[in-house]
């Protein structure tokens, strides 16, 4: 399997601001990088991947970044609304699927 | 629908009573995979398979077993539950066998309280 690092474990921020949450990745080889949110009480749902050949890739207010050269990725809200609030988890799988270990992500109205 | 459905989605059971989780998947998935959730822990690999017949240990594999006699079903067995294995746990699949990767597909959960 593949080491991945997530941080922060918790973010509080005001709605309408932006967060970031950053994995960090051992294998130089991977070439897929999801992040997956959950609710609470529900199953993690896919929300947005990014493939290695390129650097970054918008949906609406999310976005991924990614920099294979310092093998890290980061996942990017904008404009955080309450409903953002959850546990979000990012993985860099090779075949196995492996994930970091969660970021609480805590939108204050 | 596509979809992982597990059963049963709530289960209390007692110390040394064998269990068995169901898990199947429509969508002619190769790779299946178990995950234990506890607070503060994120989730965890419990075992995963990458095809018919071929499993694998994840992270936390003690106390558990599996099997993929098909390509649908991938069954998490306790033979003796204990109370450490009281958790959250998570059935998913998804398109791909080993080095092709593709989103995980989650099933709804199993919660499972072991007295």
């Amino acid at each position: 399997g593949e080491n991945v690092e997530q941080h922060p474990s918790t973010l509080s921020v005001q709605e309408g601001d932006s967060a970031v949450i950053k994995c960090t990745y051992s294998d130089s080889a991977s070439n897929y990088f999801p992040w997956y949110k959950q609710e609470l009480g529900k199953r993690p749902q896919l929300i947005i991947d990014i493939r290695s050949n390129v650097g970054e890739k918008k949906d609406q207010r999310i976005a991924v970044t990614l920099n294979k050269t310092a093998k890290h990725f980061s996942l990017h809200i904008t404009e955080t609304q309450p409903e953002d609030s959850a546990v979000y988890f990012c993985a860099a799988p090779r075949g196995d699927m492996r994930f970091g270990a969660g970021t609480r992500l805590t939108v204050k109205p | 629908e596509a979809q992982v459905t597990q059963n049963p989605r709530y289960l209390i059971t007692v110390t040394g009573k064998k269990l068995t989780v169901t898990c199947s998947q429509n969508m002619n998935h190769e790779y299946m995979s178990w995950y234990r959730q506890d607070p503060g822990l994120g989730l965890r690999q419990i075992y995963y398979s990458m095809n018919v017949e071929v499993t694998d240990k994840g992270d936390v594999p003690e106390g558990y077993k599996v099997s993929r006699k098909e390509k649908r079903n991938f069954p998490l067995i306790l033979e003796s539950p204990s109370p450490n294995q009281t958790s959250l746990y998570f059935c998913a699949s998804k398109w791909g066998q080993g080095g092709v990767n593709s989103p995980l597909h989650f099933g709804n959960g199993t919660r499972l309280t072991v007295t």
